[in-house]
């Protein structure tokens, strides 16, 4: 079982809009951290909001945490081509992350 | 890729058959990661090991051993690969990043395929 779940599954958006992503969690968290994957390749790290944030900002990527929803959101802005992969978010439990099933972005040009 | 290898990169193998895969990194990180990769699951965690010869159980480990005598080295075994054992697996380890807070970094995959 997944303690990140993503929504949507899979996302197409045209280049240029905001792309968002939302994940939600069982358990109490350390932190979340989101990762992207190219295809074929394995996952990046992004970014990570520990459980006292409530929002961080790194570049395009703003993430917001709700831990009364056990909720968060990855918001990717002036979404290009090159963005097109698959964003996971990762609950930390201490020594280890347990990951959802990710959702697949699509950035059309 | 944090100094991270896997191998070998792709492997074909038959039902019942034993195979190794390795992970090699170079950083001397304490806490190396097992994953396996399967639509519609995202990441699993098979093992993990937070020193030489200590390892510990993640969500999916029947079917898989692993070993660590060095710490560079994480080795996973299945014994006696079966069907569902098809998958690609990710070793990772984890880094301290900004602030203290652990990051995990992965290696470039293994593509396992039992036939």
């Amino acid at each position: 079982s997944q303690q990140g779940e993503e929504d949507p599954q899979a996302l197409s958006i045209q280049e240029g809009e905001n792309a968002t992503m939302n994940c939600s969690y069982k358990t109490s968290i350390n932190n979340l951290q989101w990762y992207r994957q190219n295809s074929g390749r394995g996952l990046v790290h992004l970014i990570l909001i520990r459980s006292n944030e409530r929002e961080k900002h790194s570049g395009r990527l703003r993430v917001t945490l709700d831990t009364s929803k056990k909720s968060s959101s990855l918001l990717i802005t002036a979404s290009r081509a090159a963005d097109t992969a698959s964003y996971f978010c990762a609950r930390d439990a201490g020594n280890m992350l347990t990951f959802g099933g990710g959702t697949r972005l699509m950035v059309k040009p | 890729d944090a100094g991270i290898t896997q191998s070998p990169r792709h492997k074909v193998t038959e039902t019942g058959t034993p195979v190794t895969l390795r992970c090699h990194q170079t950083e001397n990180h304490r806490y190396m990661y097992w994953y396996r990769q399967d639509p519609g699951h995202g990441l699993r965690l098979i093992h993990y090991s937070y020193g030489v010869k200590d390892t510990d159980k993640g969500e999916v480990s029947d079917g898989y051993s692993v070993s660590r005598s060095k710490t560079e080295d994480f080795l996973l075994t299945l014994e006696s690969a079966t069907s569902s054992q098809t998958s690609v697996y990710f070793c990772a380890i984890s880094a301290p990043g900004i602030r203290g807070s652990y990051e995990q970094y992965f290696g470039p995959g293994t593509r396992l395929t039992v036939t």
